[in-house]
């Protein structure tokens, strides 16, 4: 069975300044990767997804995800957050050979302080 | 433009009710799904529908039960209410196969 674990429950940041959420995962098979934002009060969105290839991977709103393969890691950055950015994040992972079934961290949530 | 919606937001019921959720997607996938999102921010998947036939079926007691009358719309039965049950739920949709997966804005149920 596959996990999903992001260590940081809550992460405030200044306006501007640079932020990475933490997301590591455990599977023995490969794995797609993904990020969703859910902005308060309404559904997930999906930011960016890893399936192959390169393993920097950019999304939506300036963010960007690196795949570690030898780490088990899929972190989120974004070199200068915005305001707008405070949301809850999550990490998940679903198998190639089945596609549908998600596994989802528990959510990092990010303060954006003016 | 609606793509995945739920009806109600919000649902406030007592212990020992029935109650349903509606879920409808326009997007034309072939797959819908409910999750569960728990007080912790934990999101699980419960259930899921392709062409009407359920191929996911976490541990979820029987007391839930998924109908999809067609495949644009998958709603969600709650029989016998328990406090445990109060949750923000979330409808979702996709291609069978597909990555991707669209999430509805969600229904938060509190069960008192």
């Amino acid at each position: 069975a596959q996990s999903v674990t992001q260590l940081d429950s809550q992460v405030p940041v200044f306006e501007e300044a640079p932020v990475e959420l933490r997301c590591n995962y455990s599977s023995s098979v490969s794995v797609y990767l993904f990020w969703y934002v859910q902005y308060p009060n309404q559904g997930l969105q999906l930011l960016l997804k890893y399936l192959s290839g390169s393993t920097l991977v950019k999304g939506i709103n300036g963010f960007e995800a690196e795949f570690n393969k030898s780490q088990t890691s899929f972190h989120l950055r974004k070199p200068s957050v915005h305001i707008s950015d405070t949301a809850e994040y999550f990490c998940a992972v679903s198998d190639p050979n089945t596609g549908n079934q998600f596994y989802f961290g528990t959510g990092t949530s990010l303060t954006v302080i003016p | 433009d609606t793509a995945v919606s739920q009806t109600p937001k919000y649902l406030v019921t007592q212990m020992g009710n029935d109650k349903s959720i509606k879920c409808e997607q326009n997007l034309g996938h072939d797959t819908m799904y409910w999750y569960k999102q728990d007080s912790k921010k934990f999101l699980k998947i419960m259930f899921s529908y392709n062409n009407k036939e359920l191929i996911i079926n976490e541990t979820v007691p029987n007391r839930f039960s998924p109908k999809s009358p067609d495949k644009a719309h998958l709603n969600l039965h709650i029989n016998s209410l328990e406090l445990g049950d109060s949750a923000v739920y979330f409808c979702a949709s996709s291609f069978r196969g597909s990555t991707e997966q669209y999430f509805g804005p969600g229904t938060r149920l509190t069960v008192t």
